[in-house]
């Protein structure tokens, strides 16, 4: 079975801090990807990367960054922890760059205080 | 830009009932189509998915069919079970702006919750 495995489950954090959230996929997919799960607002797309260096900015990118410096692992970063960036975090990947079957990862309830 | 509008919920079945929750979309392409559900505390997964118009996926007695003429994929299943209770998402699958990579795009989620 394809695993994507997110480093934490729950995070609390301070505000100001650097934030590392890890994600990592261990079927040589392609497309990896990091979302938010907000209630009433669904998933919003933060980033995603098709190869390794590669990124693009989703529908909600601003406060984050992310670093996929190996095909397996994609980690999204929150530069400076605001208490708006409260939320459910979730990473997926899929085989192929055109998205046939993406799988998630358990995501991260990340609460910044 | 793309975009998937769903049913609002939450939804409260009763055992056995029938299930229908709408969903459309707006695509620039031509898009994949899915069904992920996502049960309390977990990640999500793929319930079902159709690749092109007139299609139709199904898995653990959930349909949904392609519907190019209405842009729509509704999803259904004959009769719940209380194990059905968790939060259904729409989603497609197209170029994202027309980069030439792919991203998926979800609907906002609908709460099914069964009760016996």
């Amino acid at each position: 079975d394809v695993k994507v495995t997110q480093s934490s489950r729950y995070l609390v954090k301070r505000t100001g801090e650097k934030v590392f959230l890890e994600c990592v996929q261990d079927m040589d997919h392609e497309n990896m990807f990091w979302y938010r799960q907000d209630p009433g607002l669904g998933l919003r797309l933060i980033y995603f990367s098709y190869d390794v260096k590669m990124k693009e900015k989703g529908d909600i990118p601003e406060g984050y960054s992310v670093s996929r410096e190996k095909k397996e692992r994609f980690s999204l970063i929150l530069e400076s922890a605001s208490t708006n960036q409260t939320s459910m975090y979730l990473c997926a990947s899929d085989r192929t760059q055109s998205v046939t079957e993406a799988f998630f990862g358990q995501g991260t309830r990340l609460t910044v205080v | 830009g793309n975009s998937v509008t769903q049913m609002e919920g939450p939804v409260t079945l009763s055992e056995e009932a029938f299930l229908t929750i709408n969903c459309t979309y707006t695509a620039t392409g031509y898009p994949s189509l899915f069904w992920y559900v996502q049960y309390p505390g977990e990640g999500l997964q793929l319930l079902l998915k159709a690749t092109k118009a007139d299609d139709k996926g199904s898995n653990k007695g959930f349909e949904a069919t392609y519907r190019k003429e209405t842009t729509s994929f509704h999803l259904e299943k004959g009769s719940v079970q209380v194990s059905d209770s968790a939060v259904y998402f729409c989603a497609l699958s197209d170029q994202y702006s027309g980069a030439g990579s792919y991203q998926l795009t979800f609907g906002k989620g609908t709460k099914l919750s069964v009760i016996p």
